[in-house]
């Protein structure tokens, strides 16, 4: 079975600090996604990832980066969290031509 | 640019009833997958069922099957006998199938289906 993992289910974190969410996949799957849902607005893209080192902006890439220095390991920086970066995030991969799975989700809480 | 609606915000259907949430998408391509995907509650993302628009024959898996009109751009999922666990959002998504793509999701708003015992 595909398995996507992320390093937290919950975070609590205070304005201005640095987060890092970390996404790991272990099927070998070129691309990885990170996005972000709200109640009322689904999913929306914040980056993605096609192949080591390569990212591309979703629809919502302010105030964050990513980083993919291994296939497996895809990770979100918010440098510097906002209140309204409260959110779930969710983490994704997928191969050039099979369907996408999902990890468990970080519920992210800024103060 | 391609559009995924999801025109039912919430749904609800009686236990053993069968129940079909609506999705229509708008796209000049020919070739793409569809996707259902459900989210329970407090739960993690994962897939119910998959179609190739190159394929004619509706998916089905289990008591899950789909009406895809490709000429219509319609996709809708049937739900058939629907359990306590079926209670979750789901969510329709198109992805585009040509060479170079890199796998991006094109997601729905979402239905939030409630199954009354």
């Amino acid at each position: 079975d595909v398995k996507v993992t992320q390093s937290s289910r919950y975070l609590v974190k205070r304005t201005g600090e640095k987060v890092f969410l970390e996404c790991v996949q272990d099927m070998d799957h070129e691309n990885m996604f990170w996005y972000r849902q709200d109640p009322g607005l689904g999913l929306r893209l914040i980056y993605f990832s096609y192949d080591v080192k390569m990212k591309e902006k979703g629809d919502i890439p302010e105030g964050y980066s990513v980083s993919r220095e291994k296939k497996e390991r895809f990770s979100l920086i918010l440098e510097s969290a906002s209140t309204n970066q409260t959110s779930m995030y969710l983490c994704a991969s997928s191969g050039r031509r099979s369907t996408q799975y999902f990890g468990p989700g970080t519920r992210l809480t800024v103060l | 640019a391609q559009t995924v609606t999801q025109s039912q915000p919430e749904m609800s259907v009686q236990e053993a009833e069968t129940v079909t949430l609506s999705c229509t998408y708008d796209t000049s391509e020919s070739d793409y997958y569809l996707f259902w995907y459900k989210q329970p509650p407090s739960r993690q993302m994962i897939l119910v069922i998959r179609q190739e628009a190159y394929k004619q024959q509706n998916a089905t898996e289990n008591r899950f099957s789909v009406n895809f009109q490709k000429a219509a751009k319609s996709f809708s999922l049937k739900i058939s006998d629907s359990q306590l666990g079926d209670a979750a959002m789901y969510f329709c998504a198109y992805r585009t199938y040509g060479s170079g793509n890199t796998g991006k999701l094109i997601f729905g708003q979402g239905t939030t289906l409630q199954v009354k015992p």
